[in-house]
């Protein structure tokens, strides 16, 4: 299967301060990645939809300006979480996928925990 | 609402034992479907994807298709107890760019000794 990468895997910050995830499709061209949090014992939720080259499409009650989401290159995009509050803290997981297919392959997920 | 449902479990079976995994979809228009498994905190690895009527075999692994009843299941022959985990059935509702996936929230698979 495809690989994908995803840094950090664990982040502990102090509230206020702002996060960068990065989310690399090792060996394939991604034309879509998407972003999930996943909260304990619940099912992932997606967050948003980005296509590389294009803004990125939230789903409806993710705030955009607090989640920047940025997907440059077909292979590499980022998850920004600014100013980061305690009610922020979750399990973060990108997937990616390629052009040809509507497989979805994971990383490896960020633990974000806001003091 | 398009919705995916499981039931959460747990789900009990002994090592040696075939273990069932159900799903339903909401939406009939729906093509594709997946099984993914969650280990405790790990992301979700593709164990199955199926798109016709009917069984797809993979190893010890079967998933079962029926879209005239919107019905997904996956069947996990010899359970190991490394197969103990979460699995995730995932739908994808919508077709070309615009397609995403959408989950259930999964069953908790036991497998005693």
């Amino acid at each position: 299967g495809a690989v994908v990468s995803q840094h950090p895997s664990r982040v502990i910050c102090k509230s206020g301060t702002s996060v960068k995830i990065e989310c690399r499709s090792l060996d394939f061209q991604a034309t879509t990645m998407f972003w999930y949090r996943q909260f304990p014992k619940k099912s992932l939720m997606l967050m948003a939809t980005s296509n590389e080259g294009s803004k990125a499409t939230y789903e409806q009650g993710v705030e955009k300006d607090k989640f920047l989401i940025n997907h440059a290159s077909l292979t590499l995009s980022t998850l920004t979480v600014t100013s980061a509050h305690p009610e922020d803290s979750s399990f973060y997981i990108c997937s990616a996928r390629g052009q040809s297919t509507n497989i979805q392959y994971f990383g490896a997920g960020t633990r974000l925990s806001v003091l | 609402q398009k919705e995916v449902e499981q039931n959460s479990g747990p789900l009990s079976v002994p090592e040696g034992a075939i273990a069932s995994l159900n799903c339903t979809y909401s939406d009939r228009g729906s093509q594709s479907f997946f099984w993914y498994r969650q280990y405790s905190g790990k992301s979700p690895e593709l164990i199955m994807s199926i798109y016709s009527n009917g069984d797809k075999e993979d190893g010890r692994f079967t998933a079962q298709l029926n879209k005239a009843s919107q019905y997904v299941s996956l069947l996990i022959r010899d359970s190991q107890p490394s197969d103990s985990a979460t699995y995730l059935c995932a739908v994808n509702m919508d077709t070309g760019t615009a397609s995403k996936l959408t989950f259930g929230t999964g069953t908790r698979l036991q497998v005693t000794l």
